[in-house]
């Protein structure tokens, strides 16, 4: 167990829909990374924050957008839902937002677009 | 762009025989270089990585790989398997520069062990 926690676990949503998925930080994480892992493929990288600023993003639009907190807790927002959108929505954290240090992901939110 | 194939989709083997599954990046330089794995329901657990030095590197659970920069390839190799292996297996590439660690995953291979 990493000590990333994500929620919720499982949700269903209707295409045009906008939804919010949470993570908390393992203790001590500053920065915390965004995927989308569809069914069969690879995690896809969709944003980083570090201190409470995006500080790299992906090939996703913009109705993907983010928060950090202060605890650097995180949210995603997806707003006007797509049926592509449908994945499983990996948070991970780490020490410092560059280098090789190691990401501790969560187990996942994972998104039903209908 | 970068970009990481693993050309096995699927692989299978008895328990206790040998595995290497295969890795091939392109990247405009010598990236860090990882391999993770999944299981059902689970998150993504950092196997081994590799970012200078030995280019034989050891990991978890009795997992190496070596990097071969002439191949651009970092393949994960194993020398007995385990029924517990059986999960799904991520390469992935991610950059020595810049303040964003944006990991680029290949598409996975999927383990089935044999009793």
């Amino acid at each position: 167990e990493t000590g990333v926690t994500q929620s919720p676990t499982h949700l269903i949503k209707t295409r045009g829909q906008q939804v919010t998925l949470r993570c908390s930080s393992q203790s001590g994480h500053n920065t915390v990374s965004w995927y989308q892992q569809a069914l069969g493929q690879g995690p896809q990288f969709i944003f980083q924050y570090y201190r409470e600023e995006e500080n790299g993003r992906g090939n996703f639009p913009p109705r993907f957008s983010g928060l950090q907190f202060p605890n650097y807790s995180s949210e995603l927002n997806v707003n006007a839902l797509e049926l592509d959108d449908s994945a499983l929505y990996l948070c991970a954290s780490s020490f410092s937002r560059g280098g090789a240090g190691e990401l501790f992901f969560g187990e996942g939110s994972r998104l039903t677009v209908l | 762009a970068q970009s990481v194939t693993q050309p096995d989709i699927h692989i299978t083997v008895s328990e206790g025989a040998s595995l290497e599954l295969r890795c091939n990046y392109s990247y405009g330089a010598t990236p860090y270089l990882f391999w993770y794995v999944q299981s059902p329901g689970q998150g993504l657990q950092l196997l081994l990585k590799y970012f200078s030095g030995d280019t034989l590197v050891q990991g978890i659970k009795g997992f190496e790989a070596e990097f071969k920069r002439s191949q651009s390839s970092f393949n994960l190799r194993k020398p007995s398997v385990h029924w517990s292996d059986a999960a799904e297996y991520f390469c992935a590439v991610g950059p020595t520069s810049g303040s964003a660690r944006q990991l680029t995953f290949g598409s996975g291979t999927q383990l089935t062990v044999l009793p």
